[in-house]
């Protein structure tokens, strides 16, 4: 079973607009993380969230945790063509490194 | 450094065929895991390894081996292909359990007919 579901499951943008995407999963986690996944390539680490931490920044990537909603938000703000990619959350439950990823969101940013 | 390596990237296998997926990690990393990711499902952990001569089983182990003799080598065998274990499996390695991110290979893309 998955843990963690995006949404939506596909994202069409035009470049310079932001990007938002939804990760909501079912039990209580020590982490959540974010992942990019370019066609044809492996998965390449974004950001990680700790369950005690409500946001994080990272360049041009804003991460939100809820963990009273059990819900985690990526932002990818004035997006460029390079952002075009399949994003995966990945809930951590003991801090183990035992990811648990969702089907991902195909996000497509349009020059 | 070249990070995580997988060989093959490709490979078709008949049903009952046997082979190994090799993954090599030059990071000095103790934690190694082996995922599948197929459409639609995201990826799943197959087995796992925190270190050399520890392995343990993930979500998906059933039809997959794996040994960890040494802390660069982390092979993952079908000792009998079925069509259910055609896709893409994905090597990661990190530093430690529970330090975070996941190091990601390219991927092998497994089709058995």
């Amino acid at each position: 079973s998955q843990q963690g579901e995006e949404d939506p499951q596909a994202l069409s943008i035009q470049e310079g607009e932001n990007a938002t995407m939804n990760c909501s999963y079912k039990t209580s986690i020590n982490n959540l993380q974010w992942y990019r996944q370019n066609s044809g390539r492996g998965l390449v680490h974004l950001i990680l969230i700790r369950s005690n931490e409500r946001e994080k920044h990272s360049g041009r990537l804003r991460v939100t945790l809820d963990t009273s909603k059990k819900s985690s938000s990526l932002l990818i703000t004035a997006s460029r063509a390079a952002d075009t990619a399949s994003y995966f959350c990945a809930t951590d439950l003991f801090g183990g490194n035992k990811l648990t990823f969702g089907g991902g969101t195909r996000v497509l940013v349009k020059p | 450094n070249a990070g995580v390596t997988q060989t093959p990237k490709f490979q078709v296998l008949k049903t009952g065929q046997s082979m190994t997926l090799q993954c090599a990690q030059d990071m000095n990393h103790e934690y190694m895991s082996w995922y599948r990711q197929d459409p639609g499902m995201g990826l799943r952990l197959i087995h796992y390894s925190v270190g050399a001569g520890i392995t343990d089983q993930g979500e998906v182990p059933n039809g997959y081996n794996v040994s960890r003799s040494t802390t660069e080598d982390f092979p993952l065998r079908l000792l009998s292909a079925a069509p259910s274990q055609t896709s893409v499996y994905f090597c990661a390695s990190s530093y430690r359990a529970g330090l975070g991110e996941l190091f990601f290979g390219e991927g092998s893309r497994l089709t058995v007919l």
